[in-house]
């Protein structure tokens, strides 16, 4: 299994501009999850999936947007990017609820610059 | 809602000595913990967690935790440290049992960095 895979790993886009960043997961995970990692701030939860279909908004939902169309994909987009989602990204997996390992999978991250 | 405090932003220890790395939450319902270890430019990777039983949990790389309801604490310990545990460490809490869905909203800490000095 690759596991969780991001792509860029790295990225630049002016003020403006937008993009999307990839997440995908081989494990069959239903849940998916998008952070962002500032300093001092730890890992904040922007958006998250509890299957396909079903998204809903984490605790700094504002400026991206997400879908969910397959149980292995999870992008996130930003609409007009700003200096302020100068950040690193992070997608997460896991299992659905019920499932004793109540872990989630990290992917290696996309550092996004924005200027 | 849950929160996580880890009360240190940095701890030096020297190589060989015992560390420990503090962790508060705070919650009106039960709640499942965890401890990350996130290594220079990597992702996040799970060191251990308490859903229940024991209190004492134990990880990989020789961490173990210990779970104190009463003092809301889950606090990071290991005997002897090692150059490569030189890493960030983030405490998380999510809603334990009853919760309609796993752990869709982990909350983490704000990160401690242990510096293993030689």
């Amino acid at each position: 299994n690759a596991g969780v895979t991001q792509t860029p790993k790295f990225q630049v886009l002016k003020t403006g501009q937008s993009m999307t960043l990839q997440c995908a997961q081989d494990m069959n995970h239903e849940y998916m999850s998008w952070y962002r990692q500032d300093p001092g701030m730890g890992l904040r939860l922007i958006h998250y999936s509890v299957g396909a279909g079903i998204t809903d908004q984490g605790e700094v939902p504002n400026g991206y947007n997400v879908s969910r169309s397959t149980t292995e994909d999870f992008p996130l987009r930003l609409l007009s990017a700003a200096p302020s989602q100068t950040s690193v990204y992070f997608c997460a997996s896991s299992y659905s609820a019920g499932n004793p390992s109540y872990e989630q999978y990290f992917g290696p991250g996309t550092r996004l610059t924005v200027t | 809602a849950q929160s996580v405090t880890q009360l240190d932003s940095q701890v030096p220890v020297f190589e060989e000595a015992p560390v420990e790395l503090r962790c508060n939450y705070s919650s009106s319902v039960s709640v499942y913990l965890f401890w990350y270890v996130q290594y220079p430019n990597q992702g996040l990777q799970l060191l251990l967690k308490y859903l229940s039983g024991s209190t004492l949990v134990k990880g990989i790389n020789g961490f173990e935790a210990e779970f104190n309801k009463s003092q809301t604490s889950f606090h990071l310990r290991k005997p002897s440290v090692h150059i490569s545990d030189t890493a960030e460490y983030f405490c998380a809490v999510t809603r334990g049992p009853g919760a309609n869905f796993g752990n869709e909203k982990l909350t983490f800490g704000t990160g401690t960095r242990l510096t293993i000095i030689p």
